[in-house]
């Protein structure tokens, strides 16, 4: 079956350490997403890839990395940098276009900083 | 000022009731979409509307595209549709999320 596929489901990190969620999808899905979820508030855009080798910065991108090597999969890394960074992140891809196309989320990583 | 509100943020129904949840948007959209996220957190697709009314078994979503406002009503209530509902619109290849609302259907 088509997807999206986040790990880990659960992450604890030091303080002070870089930590890199993953987020593959095998839907032939152009663009992808990354959110971040607090409680109370709605999802929040990190950076967005509308096709390989290219991304560009969301809402909330600083202390925030991504590439995109390859169509499949679009890793988030989460600096040090990141003054708050434990948080429930979604990643999500769609075609890319704009217009009536679907959307589709992975399950989330929830990830807790010590 | 959020693209995206929605109303009520909390809905406690017993069992059997009809919900409606409600989405107002300031943006001019391509589509909406309803989506749900269960405890685990993990976000499903339930909708996409780009006009008119559609349905999935228990579920119907209307949109009113003059007015910027949609619905997502649940007919026949069960605990199993304890959720967080969330209404999201899109402009090209951006989207912009309202808030969600948590509902809690009580046997």
């Amino acid at each position: 079956d088509g997807g999206i596929t986040q790990s880990p489901k659960y992450l604890f990190r030091k303080e002070g350490q870089n930590v890199t969620l993953s987020c593959e999808q095998n839907l032939n899905h152009d663009a992808m997403y990354w959110y971040r979820q607090d409680p109370g508030q709605g999802l929040r855009l990190i950076y967005y890839s509308q096709i390989v080798n290219d991304f560009q910065k969301g809402d909330i991108a600083e202390g925030y990395s991504v590439s995109r090597e390859k169509k499949e999969s679009f890793p988030l890394t989460v600096t040090s940098a990141q003054k708050n960074p434990t948080a429930f992140y979604l990643c999500a891809s769609s075609i890319s276009g704009g217009g009536n196309y679907g959307y589709t989320f992975g399950s989330g990583t929830r990830l807790t900083v010590v | 000022k959020n693209e995206v509100e929605q109303s009520p943020q909390n809905l406690t129904a017993q069992e059997g009731e009809f919900i409606t949840i409600n989405c107002s948007y300031s943006v001019g959209i391509s589509a909406l979409h309803w989506l749900q996220q269960h405890p685990g957190g993990g976000i499903v697709s339930l909708f996409m509307l780009s006009s008119g009314k559609k349905k999935h078994g228990r579920l119907i979503a209307t949109i009113n595209i003059q007015e910027k406002h949609s619905s997502l009503h649940i007919t026949a209530s069960h605990p199993r549709d304890s959720a967080v509902y969330i209404c999201a619109v899109r402009t090209g290849n951006q989207f912009y999320f309202g808030t969600g609302t948590s509902l809690t259907v009580i046997p």
